[in-house]
């Protein structure tokens, strides 16, 4: 039963182009979201979060959009650079006694071709 | 500053040998986070501590998977006997446990024969 869902496996941008990604979860109780990206032979790194209380959260190039009753999050990255290219995974967390536990999709791969 | 230290960064063993790996996370932190990826399911949460205590296990697969955290600054991720279907790159992770950013090790990567 996975409770994030990134249904793209992967995405194929133009450089310069916007790449948007996309998430769907099913727990209500989840109330912080989070993008992290993957390069080969590294660990997660994390990129942008957004709050439940928001519906946009903007860092540079990159954006993060929830819409709360579609239970759905994009993250927006214009405009994409090759370096871009690696694995993002969206990760949600509910906040819980022992803090925040964090569910991960599946992870899309995001390739920039220049 | 040093970030989460995981050993070994690859492993090659036989089905049926003891796997043990080492994770330290950054100091500071009180929350640590094993995790595995792989192709179907992305990244899995297994176990998670707080203050060195074990908080959530549900996601061990099974019986043959066990984690210590003895101290503040080491954690264990064992399997025995390992199987060819624990072959996957295992994640620890690290955070303050008010926090909702985790800091990931590079990982180690399993393979069982």
């Amino acid at each position: 039963d996975q409770q994030v869902k990134q249904n793209s496996p992967s995405l194929s941008v133009q450089e310069g182009r916007i790449s948007i990604l996309n998430c769907d979860y099913t727990n209500s109780m989840f109330d912080y979201f989070l993008w992290y990206k993957k390069y080969p032979a590294e660990g997660p790194t994390f990129l942008i979060s957004i709050s439940s209380i928001k519906d946009k959260n903007e860092d540079g190039r990159f954006t993060v959009f929830l819409n709360k009753s579609a239970k759905h999050l994009s993250l927006h990255i214009v405009p994409s650079q090759p370096g871009d290219s690696a694995v993002y995974f969206c990760a949600a967390s509910a906040q819980g006694e022992y803090g925040n536990k964090l569910v991960f999709g599946a992870g899309t791969i995001l390739r920039v071709k220049s | 500053d040093a970030g989460v230290i995981q050993s070994p960064r690859h492993e090659v063993t036989e089905m049926g040998q003891e796997v043990t790996l080492r994770c330290k996370p950054i100091s500071g932190h009180n929350s640590l986070f094993w995790y595995r990826q792989t192709m179907m399911r992305g990244l899995e949460l297994l176990i998670y501590f707080n203050n060195n205590v074990p908080i959530d296990d549900s996601g061990m697969p099974e019986d043959r998977f066990s984690a210590k955290m003895p101290n503040a600054s080491f954690s264990t991720l064992k399997i025995q006997p390992s199987e060819p279907r624990d072959s996957a790159v295992y994640f620890c992770a690290s955070s303050l446990m008010a926090a909702g950013e985790l800091f990931f090790g590079e990982g180690s990567r399993l393979t069982v024969l």
